[in-house]
């Protein structure tokens, strides 16, 4: 079964206007946390946003936010007046096993955002 | 900032070949990983280390993956035999404590 969902493959977006892209997880382990990941052409693996399953608030990094909701499992990514360079394949990922040796980040399948001038 | 340093950035080898990736991670962390990505798909977990031994590895790791960490600064990624399906970005990252996960840069693997 997919632990995390990504169910848009694709999105456009105006240059200038906010962008939601969504994903979805499924854990039964308490202490989890969640990653947004952006990767140019270029291919590089670039840390946007994290946020932990025991945080109180909604992480905020820039023009990035998290809008996370625990009770429906979902964990979206907002850019804020998106740029031509926001343009790239954006992952969404889960961190299970927090703390432990089993510790490891689990992708999800991504979506590519395109951002029109 | 800190970085993990991964080289070379791109390398190709010929099928039946063995290669090894190399990875410096960040000097006080204490877990490493190797991840993969197939063109065009998901990245996907190969393998974790912990203490100096595999602490996971997923199905992909097979007899002929092997990780190490020879010095106290690298870790890397041997394929003893390439095959043409192992053609992908190969990913290093490493960890400090509760939440520091960072990646390298990739190395982008084309066996031929």
């Amino acid at each position: 079964a997919q632990k995390i969902t990504q169910t848009q493959p694709g999105m456009f977006v105006q240059e200038k206007e906010a962008v939601t892209l969504d994903c979805t997880y499924d854990t039964s382990d308490p202490s989890y946390g969640l990653f947004w990941y952006k990767q140019p052409s270029s291919g590089e693996m670039i840390f946007l946003i994290y946020q932990g399953s025991y945080d109180q608030q909604n992480a905020t990094e820039g023009r990035y936010s998290l809008n996370f909701q625990k009770a429906r499992k979902s964990a979206n990514l907002v850019i804020s007046a998106s740029q031509l360079g926001d343009s790239a394949m954006y992952f969404c990922a889960m961190r299970e096993g927090r703390g432990t040796s089993y510790d490891k980040v689990i992708f999800g399948p991504g979506t590519s955002l395109s951002v029109i001038p | 900032e800190p970085e993990v340093t991964q080289t070379p950035s791109h390398q190709v080898t010929q099928m039946g070949q063995e290669v090894i990736l190399r990875c410096v991670p960040i000097s006080n962390h204490l877990y490493f990983y190797w991840y993969r990505q197939i063109l065009g798909q998901k990245v996907e977990f190969l393998v974790s280390f912990y203490n100096n031994e595999i602490s996971e590895k997923s199905e992909i790791f097979d007899d002929q993956f092997s990780v190490e960490r020879p010095d106290g600064s690298n870790f890397t990624l041997k394929i003893r035999s390439t095959k043409l399906e192992d053609s992908a970005m190969y990913f290093c990252a490493s960890r400090a404590g509760s939440w520091g996960y960072t990646f390298g840069s990739g190395t982008r693997l084309t066996v031929v």
